[in-house]
């Protein structure tokens, strides 16, 4: 079946305009996870969404990041009044189950942000 | 928090040799290790994990072991081929945590042919 897409591949933007970056996960899976991936470094954790609940969002690096999952499925990532250090690769995954035992995460393959 | 240390950064092996990389984790409630690869352009692809109650999974020609009392882990890959090339991570979750994953900073594997 079809995985984890993300859309724009690539986004080019002027410092100080607002981006949002869009994920669709596996259709079902109820777990959705957005990382910020820096030029030759691993994943860092932004924020997880249980459905549309997002229950943890402690990675998120300022106020200028927003995210959202409004009905429990696809979600956007939003930048607002971007910065040339957000530039990275932004990463989404998605996994089964909210509970239990811990899931895999199938990997989207990423929006690669450049600020100028 | 958790802090996954991983080595080393580069890699190089002959083509048919075996690569092993090494991970360490500070949290020793973490309770579930994949490693995932990861090429040019691409997302990150899990290629085998391993949870606390086993100490070594197989599969095929990869397999990983895990000391939960060292607090370390290790990726095994025999017979290397040209298209292992890539970026390897490791990763750890903690028990408890909201299931992020804590990752290493990679190893940059090259196949020599």
């Amino acid at each position: 079946g079809a995985g984890v897409s993300q859309s724009p591949r690539y986004k080019v933007a002027k410092r100080g305009q607002d981006v949002a970056l869009r994920c669709d996960p596996i259709s079902g899976h109820v777990s959705l996870f957005w990382y910020q991936q820096a030029l030759g470094q691993g994943p860092e954790f932004l924020t997880y969404f249980q459905n549309e609940a997002q229950l943890d969002k402690s990675g998120l690096p300022s106020d200028r990041f927003f995210a959202e999952r409004p009905e429990g499925s696809v979600s956007t990532l939003k930048i607002q009044r971007t910065q040339q250090e957000d530039s990275a690769v932004y990463l989404c995954a998605s996994s089964p189950r909210s509970s239990g035992v811990t899931d895999t995460q199938y990997f989207g393959p990423g929006t690669r942000l450049t600020v100028l | 928090g958790e802090n996954v240390e991983q080595h080393p950064s580069t890699l190089s092996v002959q083509e048919g040799d075996s690569a092993v990389i090494k991970c360490t984790y500070s949290d020793s409630a973490s309770n579930y290790f994949p490693w995932y690869k990861q090429e040019l352009g691409k997302g990150p692809q899990l290629i085998i994990d391993i949870r606390s109650n086993v100490g070594e999974k197989k599969d095929q020609r990869i397999a990983v072991t895990l000391n939960k009392t060292a607090k370390h882990f290790s990726l095994h890959i025999t017979e290397t081929q040209p298209e292992d090339s890539a970026v390897y991570f490791c990763a750890a979750i903690p028990s408890g945590s909201a299931r992020q994953l804590t990752f290493g900073s990679g190893t940059q594997l090259t196949v020599l042919p």
